[in-house]
C-alpha cells in the first residue's frame, strides 16, 4: 500500500488561510469517506483535528475543515495562528481493515 | 479522562523480540477498536495493526507474520508482540483507540493517542 500523496511543506501568514492536499486512489481516499487528519507538534502525540473527511471533534477550532473531491483530500486553516505551525497527516481507509497514511505536510506560520 | 500509556519500548539487536504495551483508563479496550501506528525517527505516520472489538486482528504487510496484537481484558491492556525485529521497525509505537462505522464496521480515525513508546532495533 503505498503512501498517499501530501505537500512537504505549506507556509503562510497569521490571519491568512491555507490549504493541504492529500492524493490517493479509488482504492483509498477516492472509495471511502473514511478520511481524517491529524495535527502533530515535536516530540509530541499526533492530534485528531478532521474525521470522516469533514467532521470537527469537540474541542477542535472551527478554523480547521475539511474536504474531498475524487481521489483528493484536502485541510484547510483559516485564519492561521502562531500555534496551528505544525506537521499535519491525513490518513485514510484503505480496505481489508487497512489504513494509509500521507507522508506529512510540514506547516510554517510566517 | 480517556488515557492510553505504552510501555515496554528499549535497544534490542536484529532479530530479536519485544512486547509492547498500552494500559487503557476511562474507556474498556475489549469494547472497542484499538490500533498500534509507528513513526520512525524523523518519518512519517504508519498504521501497524488493528484489533476489532470481537477479537478479529489485522496487520500491514511489513509487519505480517512478524507482530502480533492482542488484548488482556482483565488489565484492560492491548499489546504488541514483535518478533524477528529488524533495523526498519526503529520507531515510536504508539498506541490508539480506533473509531469504526457502527454500519459497515470498517475502522475510520483514532483517538486519542498515547505518549508513544521508543523502539530502537541495533546491534
Amino acid at each position: 500500500q503505498s503512501a498517499l500523496t501530501q505537500p512537504a511543506s505549506v507556509s503562510g501568514s497569521p490571519g491568512q488561510s491555507i490549504t493541504i492536499s492529500c492524493t490517493g486512489t479509488s482504492s483509498d481516499v477516492g472509495g471511502y469517506n473514511y478520511v481524517s487528519w491529524y495535527q502533530q507538534h515535536p516530540g509530541k502525540a499526533p492530534k485528531l483535528m478532521i474525521y470522516d473527511v469533514s467532521k470537527r471533534p469537540s474541542g477542535v477550532s472551527n478554523r480547521f475543515s475539511g474536504s474531498k473531491s475524487g481521489n483528493t483530500a484536502s485541510l484547510t486553516i483559516s485564519g492561521l495562528q502562531a500555534e496551528d505551525e505544525a506537521d499535519y497527516y491525513c490518513c485514510s481507509y484503505a480496505g481489508s481493515s487497512t489504513f494509509v497514511f500521507g507522508g506529512g505536510t510540514k506547516l510554517t506560520v510566517l | 479522562e480517556v488515557q492510553l500509556v505504552e510501555s515496554g519500548g528499549g535497544l534490542v539487536q536484529p532479530g530479536g523480540s519485544l512486547r509492547l504495551s498500552c494500559a487503557a483508563s476511562g474507556f474498556t479496550v475489549s469494547s472497542n477498536y484499538m490500533s498500534w501506528v509507528r513513526q520512525a525517527p524523523g518519518k512519517g505516520l504508519e498504521w501497524v495493526s488493528v484489533i476489532y472489538s470481537g477479537g478479529s486482528t489485522y496487520y500491514a504487510d511489513s509487519v505480517k507474520g512478524r507482530f502480533t496484537i492482542s488484548r488482556d481484558n482483565s488489565k484492560n491492556t492491548l499489546y504488541l508482540q514483535m518478533n524477528s525485529l529488524r533495523a526498519e521497525d526503529t520507531a515510536v509505537y504508539y498506541c490508539a483507540r480506533t473509531y469504526y462505522d457502527f454500519w459497515s464496521g470498517y475502522p475510520n480515525w483514532f483517538d486519542p493517542w498515547g505518549q508513544g513508546t521508543l523502539v530502537t532495533v541495533s546491534s
